[in-house]
């Protein structure tokens, strides 16, 4: 069955880096028309689209966020990377990644959720 | 703000009908999907496509779409079913996802 980890620091200092990685099974990112997305919660708000990869290094991201994101894949780990520079106290939230099949008849959506991490942005 | 418009809060009868609303000018081109969320918990997917629900997703959940705007329908309410409820889809783009700001259905 496809299962997903995040991991990565629970407190960051702001204006530093935030590196999470999401580690998965049960599904390879080298097959046709799979993708990883990650998306994140500010305690107590709403889900929030941050990044996109595909099986063929399609990347996407949030326009808003768009200078701060880098994702990138390691499909000899089933891994995805995503990282975050010049973190602030506002991106404090829980981060998820998700399992994602690129569009097609039924559209967009996110099949599998992991359990998610939450991320502290204080000094 | 979002890209994707939804009512904060919606509340039903227990046994009753409800049906949460998800607006946005990208919907008149591309499928919504919902998730629901409840607290602690991380999202889970309910609706996707025309009317698809996931292995394991009751059928008194269901979904629609008309014009800018994609709803999603739980026909007689269970206590168990209070959770917050999230649609996704493309932004105006197409070349972006984007999330509803949520609905907390609360079931009376």
């Amino acid at each position: 069955q496809i299962t997903l980890k995040e991991s990565g620091p629970t407190l960051v200092k702001p204006t530093q880096t935030l590196t999470l990685t999401c580690t998965f099974s049960g599904f390879s990112l080298s097959t046709s028309e799979v993708g990883v997305g990650w998306i994140r919660q500010p305690p107590g708000k709403a889900l929030e689209w941050l990044a996109l990869i595909f099986w063929d290094d399609d990347k996407r991201y949030s326009p808003s966020l768009k200078s701060r994101l880098t994702i990138t894949k390691d499909t000899s780990k089933n891994q995805v990377v995503l990282t975050m520079t010049n973190i602030d106290p506002v991106d404090t939230a829980t981060y998820y990644c998700a399992h994602k099949l690129a569009g097609g008849g039924s559209g967009d959506y996110f099949d599998y959720w992991g359990q998610g991490t939450l991320v502290t942005v204080s000094s | 703000s979002s890209e994707l418009t939804q009512d904060p809060a919606v509340s039903v009868a227990l046994g009753q009908t409800v049906r949460i609303t998800c607006q946005g000018d990208s919907l008149r081109s591309y499928y919504a999907s919902w998730y629901q969320q409840k607290p602690g918990q991380a999202p889970v997917l309910v609706i996707y496509g025309k009317n698809n629900r996931p292995s394991g997703i009751p059928d008194r959940f269901s979904g629609s779409s008309s014009g800018n705007t994609a709803s999603f329908t739980i026909t007689g309410a269970q206590a168990v079913d209070e959770a917050d409820y999230y649609c996704n889809s493309r932004d105006s783009s197409g070349d972006h996802l984007v999330f509803g700001g949520g609905t907390k259905l609360t079931v009376l």
